[in-house]
């Protein structure tokens, strides 16, 4: 399993835009990306998943370099509703394992 | 649709009861998966389901037993309930081919004594 590195925690203001970068330097050839947002006493909930290059969904881009060791989420212009812990996974598309690793997350807080 | 419901929400135990908590999902998801989540921490894989009949064990699976009769339901089962085994327990399902991308039911949220 592709274990990921993430920074534990991260301010910022209202308005502004927010790029969390994840580390998975044993990233296997058939794994996916899988970003995840998760708020005070819910489950977490999927923000965007991607494999090389750029994606981009209503919520967010994922930028994914060549080498695909890194990735970094871009959540543009937050709000205060933004405020969260996001987690960074590795996971193959057709995982028969099924098993998803969720590391410590990235504590995001949003300041007005 | 539903997605991922979980019963109960919330619950108390005393140390050596047993109980099962549910979960259910209308999505026609193959493989489902519990997790459990201690204050201030990621959620570790307790056991996962690729489909009816399959189950197998995830990082910690002591303590706990589950079962996958149909496709729609995966029961938790805890067989003697221990103060360690308080904590946040999530259920979620996704389909084979999806990756990453798991849904998530509410939780539930199991107090020990």
């Amino acid at each position: 399993l592709a274990k990921t590195t993430q920074p534990i925690s991260m301010d910022s203001y209202e308005g502004q835009e927010v790029n969390i970068t994840c580390s998975h330097n044993n990233i296997a050839t058939n794994d996916y990306i899988t970003w995840y947002q998760q708020f005070p006493s819910q489950g977490p909930r999927f923000i965007i998943q991607g494999y090389k290059t750029k994606v981009t969904n209503e919520v967010a881009s994922l930028f994914i370099p060549a080498d695909r060791k890194s990735s970094t989420l871009s959540l543009p212009r937050v709000s205060l509703s933004d405020t969260a812990v996001y987690y960074c996974l590795v996971a193959m598309n057709n995982n028969a394992g099924n098993m998803l690793t969720f590391g410590g997350g990235t504590r995001l807080m949003v300041k007005p | 649709n539903a997605g991922v419901t979980q019963t109960p929400k919330f619950q108390v135990l005393k140390t050596g009861q047993s109980m099962t908590l549910q979960c259910a999902q209308d999505m026609n998801h193959e493989y489902m998966s519990w997790y459990r989540q201690d204050p201030g921490m990621g959620l570790r894989l307790i056991h996962y389901s690729v489909g009816a009949g399959i189950t197998d064990q995830g990082e910690v699976p002591n303590g706990y037993n589950v079962s996958r009769s149909t496709t729609e339901d995966f029961p938790l089962r805890l067989l003697s309930a221990a103060p360690s085994q308080t904590s946040v327990y999530f259920c979620a399902s996704r389909q084979p081919a999806g990756g990453g991308e798991q849904y998530f039911g509410p939780g539930t949220r199991l107090t020990v004594t």
